[in-house]
């Protein structure tokens, strides 16, 4: 089957950083997606990554590795808005999205 | 304002009810979509249209109809559905499914309770 890994909940500090993993098993890759969603928003898109490495934009950056099956989203200098959802998809052989369930970033002051 | 929008924003109804979703796109995409948000579940994709021909229907029960009138709208129709198919219908289009990032856009959603 296809799967989609992500912790269900992190917390951290205002002004901090973090990082959310994202493992998959997909049959085939066409792409991995990170999204953020605030509680009762929709989705929006953060980043896209197809190639190997580190896709920076400003205070987000997310690194695939296809070789392990992993990305991560690294967040830096966190302010109190970065509360959200964070959601990690992989396109597949297909061109489907499969969806991670997310994970809830709690930011403390 | 992300371009994509939906009503109802919310939508109370019995098992017996008939209703239908509606999402209309402002983007010029070729695309849409209908998913399932459940809480703490992954998104669960049920209809992709593209180019108005559906493309996509993943093992969907048929109490969910969709419709796709032209590339702008995008209906789903409901009809004697379950308690468990209570859960938030996101609808969002992209411009080509096959190219590059081709990120999503999603509307508000339709928080959906059935009684």
């Amino acid at each position: 089957g296809q799967n989609i890994d992500q912790p269900t909940e992190m917390t951290a500090t205002e002004g901090a950083i973090v990082q959310i993993n994202c493992t998959y098993q997909t049959s085939g890759f066409n792409g991995l997606f990170w999204y953020q969603q605030h509680a009762g928003e929709a989705p929006t898109f953060l980043s896209y990554n197809v190639l190997d490495g580190l896709e920076e934009k400003g205070r987000f950056s997310s690194f695939l590795s296809r070789s392990k099956g992993y990305s991560y989203l690294l967040l830096k200098e966190l302010q109190m808005k970065d509360s959200a959802s964070y959601l990690c998809a992989v396109r597949n052989s297909n061109y489907q999205l499969i969806w991670g369930a997310g994970t809830k970033l709690i930011i403390k002051p | 304002e992300t371009g994509v929008t939906q009503t109802p924003r919310h939508l109370v109804m019995g098992m017996t009810n008939k209703k239908s979703l509606k999402c209309e796109q402002h983007l010029g995409h070729n695309a849409m979509y209908w998913y399932k948000q459940s809480a703490k579940k992954p998104l669960e994709l049920m209809f992709v249209y593209n180019f108005k021909e559906q493309t996509e229907n993943n093992s969907v029960p048929s109490r969910f109809s969709p419709e796709c009138p032209n590339s702008s709208h995008l209906f789903l129709h409901l009809h004697t559905l379950q308690p468990e198919d209570s859960a938030l219908y996101l609808c969002a289009s992209s411009q080509d499914p096959g190219q590059g990032a081709d990120e999503q856009y999603f509307g508000p959603g339709t928080r959906l309770t059935v009684t």
